[in-house]
Order: C-alpha cells, then sequence, then structure tokens
C-alpha cells in the first residue's frame, strides 16, 4: 500500500517555465487537496478535489490549475514560474463520509521546487 | 474565517525536560487533529480529538480538546531527540469540505 505518492521529489525551473506535479493515491480516497509549504507560513491550500471532475479554489490559487480526471490522480500544473512559486509543494488525501475527522489526511512526501 | 494559532513557534529543549504547545482559536471546532511533520517529509497524523473536555495518550504524548472546543494542547513528558520535528494542529469546522491548519511549532529536543 504505498498511500499518496508525489513525484518529482527536487525540481529546479526557470522563470517562465511549465511543469505538472504529479499525484497519485491508491487508498480510494474521494478528497485531495495540494497545499504549499514555506518556512514559517504553515499550509497554504492551493486547490482541492472532493471527487473525480470536481475541483475547487483554496486560499491562494493563482498561478496554478488542477485537474481530477479519475479518483486516483491530481496533478498540479505550474504555468509561467515565477520566484514567488519556489516552496515545498504537498498533496494530501483523506476519506470523507460525514466527517474528515474520521480518518485525517494522508500526505505525501513533497515536491521541492526551486524557481530561478 | 476560521484562524488557529499555535504557540510556542520555536521550542528547544534538552532531553527529558517536559513541554506543552498550544493550539487556540475564537471559532468553535467539531473536531482537532495533530499532526507530526519531520524534515523531508509530509506531516502524519498523530491523533483526533472530537468531544469537548477529551483527553488521548499516545505514549509520553499527552492530546486534550478544550470544553468549548475552541482550543487544544499537547503535552510530551520526558522529551527525546526522536520527538524533534513540526507540530501541526488542524481543526475541522462544521460542514467543511477541509482543515484549517496552524502555522506549527517547530520543536527540537537537544540529547
Amino acid at each position: 500500500n504505498a498511500g499518496v505518492t508525489q513525484t518529482p521529489k527536487f525540481r529546479i525551473l526557470k522563470i517562465g517555465q511549465s511543469m505538472t506535479l504529479q499525484c497519485t493515491q491508491d487508498m480510494n480516497h474521494n478528497y485531495m487537496y495540494w497545499y504549499r509549504q514555506d518556512p514559517g507560513m504553515g499550509l497554504k491550500l492551493i486547490y482541492y478535489s472532493v471527487g473525480a471532475g470536481i475541483t475547487d479554489k483554496g486560499e491562494v490559487p493563482n498561478g496554478y490549475n488542477v485537474s481530477r480526471s479519475t479518483t486516483e490522480d491530481f496533478p498540479l500544473r505550474l504555468e509561467l514560474a515565477a520566484p514567488s512559486q519556489t516552496s515545498v509543494y504537498f498533496c494530501a488525501s483523506t476519506w470523507t463520509g460525514d466527517l474528515i475527522s474520521n480518518y485525517g489526511y494522508t500526505f505525501g512526501s513533497g515536491t521541492r521546487l526551486t524557481v530561478v | 474565517t476560521q484562524l488557529l494559532e499555535q504557540s510556542p513557534q520555536f521550542l528547544s529543549i534538552q532531553e527529558g525536560e517536559n513541554l506543552t504547545v498550544y493550539c487556540n482559536s475564537s471559532s468553535v471546532f467539531s473536531s482537532l487533529q495533530w499532526y507530526r511533520q519531520e524534515p523531508g517529509e509530509g506531516p502524519v497524523l498523530l491523533v483526533t480529538v472530537v468531544t469537548g473536555g477529551e483527553v488521548k495518550k499516545l505514549k509520553r504524548l499527552t492530546f486534550q480538546f478544550g470544553d468549548a472546543r475552541k482550543d487544544s494542547s499537547l503535552h510530551i513528558t520526558a522529551a527525546q531527540p526522536g520527538d524533534t520535528g513540526l507540530y501541526l494542529c488542524a481543526g475541522e469546522g462544521g460542514g467543511s469540505e477541509k482543515l484549517v491548519f496552524g502555522k506549527g511549532t517547530k520543536l527540537t529536543v537537544n540529547p
């Protein structure tokens, strides 16, 4: 049981380049999330999805896009990378029927992105 | 907007000492979770507290949910270097599809 798998683990982008951060979960979780984590700033929600074909913005969506064509995959697309997008990105998932608290979030191990 | 304030932001102690980390809000949460994050890894769920006044123990870690379900604390007894990490609290609001995270407490336990 792999849980949540994120690729790549590290990446350096030049300003203006684009890339896709991959996230796959094998737990049949319905909810999936993308966060970015900057030093001292905690986790900030970028986008989330409550099921295949449904996505919604979090608190910092600008400069990012997502899609959810299957239950398992939730890729995050960066268009026209900027230095402000230098961060560590985490994907998370959970199964929720009535309460998220029943299960908690399962996080991937993160992607460290540097934009130069 | 629901916010969770964690204190202290940083904590550096010697092995064997006790410590308490706090997670406070002006909002009521239906549950609170605590996660630990080690360097280079994603956060890992430690515990969920649901009932006001609830106390849960996980070996040397004791978690408490406030009576009014607005705050929580994490107490570690006889800290060990293996307890080093970032501790995050996260709250679930009624009917919300996502958790609200605090900014975390970075704990360093020195041998």
